[in-house]
C-alpha cells in the first residue's frame, strides 16, 4: 500500500523562526518520486521539489530545506528564518512508477509577524 | 510558458443541474489528471488519462461523474446531475508522461459550490 502521513495538522510560528513540516510514506516500490507542493490562500497548488528513491542527498533552495533519510521513510522539509509570506497549507507526495500522486492530507502553516 | 488552464475557476450551481468542467494541460504533456480537494477527503485522484486515453478510473465516485480528453489539449470533466456533496476544489493537472520521475502540474482550480 502506498501511503503519506503528514502528522502535523498545523503549526503555527512567530516570522524569523525556524520550521520543520514532517513528512512519511509508505511504499514497497523501491523505484518512486516524493515532491512538496505548496497551497497558499489563494488556493493553487505550487510544485517546490521533487527527489527520487535513489538520491538520499539534501537539498537547499534559499531559506528552504528537504531532509530524505531512506531508512526512516521521511521526506522532511524546513523553513529557515520563516516569514508571512510562507503561510500556507504544505502537502507531501508520493508518486510511484507508472502512477499517480499520492498526497498526505497537508499541513497548514500560519507565520504571525 | 503557459501552465495547466482551467475554466471555469468558480461556479455556483443548483442541484440537478450539469457542471463541466474544462482543462487545457501544458502544451507537449501527454498525461493529464483530474483531482479533486475536500475538507474531509484532502486531494484525491479521480481519473487520469495518457495519450488522451483513461488509464485509471478508479477515482470517478459515481457514474454521475465522466471525463473525457477528446484530444492533447482538452479535456473535461462533468457532473450530471450535480449534488451539494460534490462541492470541492477540482484541480487538473498535467506531466510530460506516466513516469514517477516527471513532476505533476497543476492549474488553480475550478471552484464548485452545488446548492
Amino acid at each position: 500500500a502506498q501511503k503519506v502521513t503528514q502528522a502535523q495538522t498545523e503549526i503555527s510560528v512567530v516570522e524569523k523562526e525556524d520550521v520543520t513540516l514532517d513528512c512519511v510514506y509508505e511504499t514497497r516500490d523501491t523505484t518512486y518520486y516524493l515532491f512538496w507542493y505548496k497551497q497558499p490562500p489563494s488556493g493553487e497548488l505550487v510544485f517546490l521539489i521533487r527527489r527520487n528513491s535513489f538520491d538520499e542527498q539534501n537539498e537547499i533552495s534559499g531559506r528552504y530545506s528537504w531532509n530524505f533519510q531512506k531508512s526512516t521513510s521521511s521526506f522532511n522539509f524546513t523553513i529557515t528564518a520563516s516569514q508571512v509570506v510562507d503561510s500556507a497549507v504544505y502537502f507531501c507526495a508520493l508518486r510511484r512508477s507508472q502512477g499517480n500522486l499520492i498526497f498526505g492530507k497537508g499541513t497548514k502553516l500560519s507565520v504571525k509577524p | 510558458d503557459a501552465g495547466v488552464i482551467q475554466s471555469p475557476r468558480h461556479e455556483v450551481t443548483e442541484m440537478g443541474q450539469e457542471v463541466t468542467l474544462r482543462c487545457k494541460p501544458i502544451s507537449g504533456h501527454n498525461s493529464l489528471f483530474w483531482y479533486r480537494q475536500t475538507m474531509m477527503r484532502g486531494l484525491e485522484l479521480l481519473i487520469y488519462f495518457n495519450n488522451n486515453v483513461p488509464i485509471d478510473d478508479s477515482g470517478m465516485p459515481e457514474d454521475r461523474f465522466s471525463a473525457k480528453m477528446p484530444n492533447a489539449s482538452f479535456s473535461t470533466l462533468k457532473i450530471q446531475p450535480s449534488e451539494p456533496r460534490d462541492s470541492a476544489v477540482y484541480f487538473c493537472a498535467s506531466s510530460l508522461d506516466t513516469r514517477s520521475g516527471n513532476t505533476i502540474y497543476f492549474g488553480e482550480g475550478s471552484w464548485l459550490t452545488v446548492v
